[in-house]
């Protein structure tokens, strides 16, 4: 059962414009929302996070919108560059025993063109 | 300060053997998780290990996968008998507590 979908699964942006990513949760349980940034080869690393007492958070070019009713987090990269081309993926976690395991989303593919 | 160490950076295997998987994690991080990653996918929880504690074990295939985290050492995890479907990459991550998971580069296996 997948528990975080994430949309679109690619996405081209011109570079400058906003890129959009969404993504929705199922499980009431999870109160942590993280957005991990992944280049070829490598491991993801966190970009930015967010908790349900907050509705936005952001840092530099990089903002999560967080809707708690409707179980739904986005984020928004706002004049994007081509060093942005990477894999976007969502997560979610809660400590409902588990410890904070995530679980993510099937990622998107941003590209940033000239 | 060193991330999260993860050795060897790729691991080729033929059916039937062992693959062994290590992971280091960050300085002062004593909470270790692994993720596996398919081609075009997410990452899917495997395992979340504290020192020579397995905490939660539930997305670890019930034969043939081990994790273990020594007191002392990486955290290892061991796939016995590796099948064509054991090829991914595994990803390694750490955490201090609670707080925010950091993650190795992987381990890319291949399985001929």
């Amino acid at each position: 059962q997948q528990q975080v979908k994430q949309s679109p699964q690619s996405l081209i942006v011109q570079k400058g414009g906003i890129s959009i990513i969404n993504c929705a949760y199922e499980n009431t349980a999870f109160d942590y929302f993280p957005w991990y940034q992944q280049f070829p080869g490598k491991g993801p690393a966190l970009l930015i996070a967010i908790r349900p007492d907050v509705s936005e958070k952001k840092e530099g070019r990089f903002t999560i919108s967080f809707n708690k009713s409707a179980k739904q987090f986005s984020l928004h990269i706002m004049d994007s560059q081509p060093g942005d081309s990477a894999t976007y993926f969502c997560a979610a976690s809660g400590l409902t025993g588990g410890g904070n395991k995530l679980t993510f989303g099937t990622g998107t593919q941003l590209k940033v063109e000239l | 300060n060193a991330g999260v160490m993860q050795n060897p950076r790729h691991l080729v295997r033929r059916r039937g053997q062992e693959a062994r998987l290590r992971c280091s994690p960050m300085k002062g991080h004593s909470h270790v998780y692994w993720y596996r990653q398919l081609p075009e996918e997410g990452l899917k929880f495997m395992v979340y290990l504290q020192k020579e504690n397995i905490i939660d074990e539930s997305g670890m295939p019930k034969e043939r996968f081990s994790a273990e985290f020594p007191k002392e050492g990486p955290s290892i995890l061991r796939i016995q008998q590796v099948v064509r479907g054991d090829s991914a990459a595994y990803f390694c991550a750490s955490s201090l507590g609670n707080q925010p998971q950091h993650f190795g580069d992987g381990t890319r296996l291949s399985i001929l």
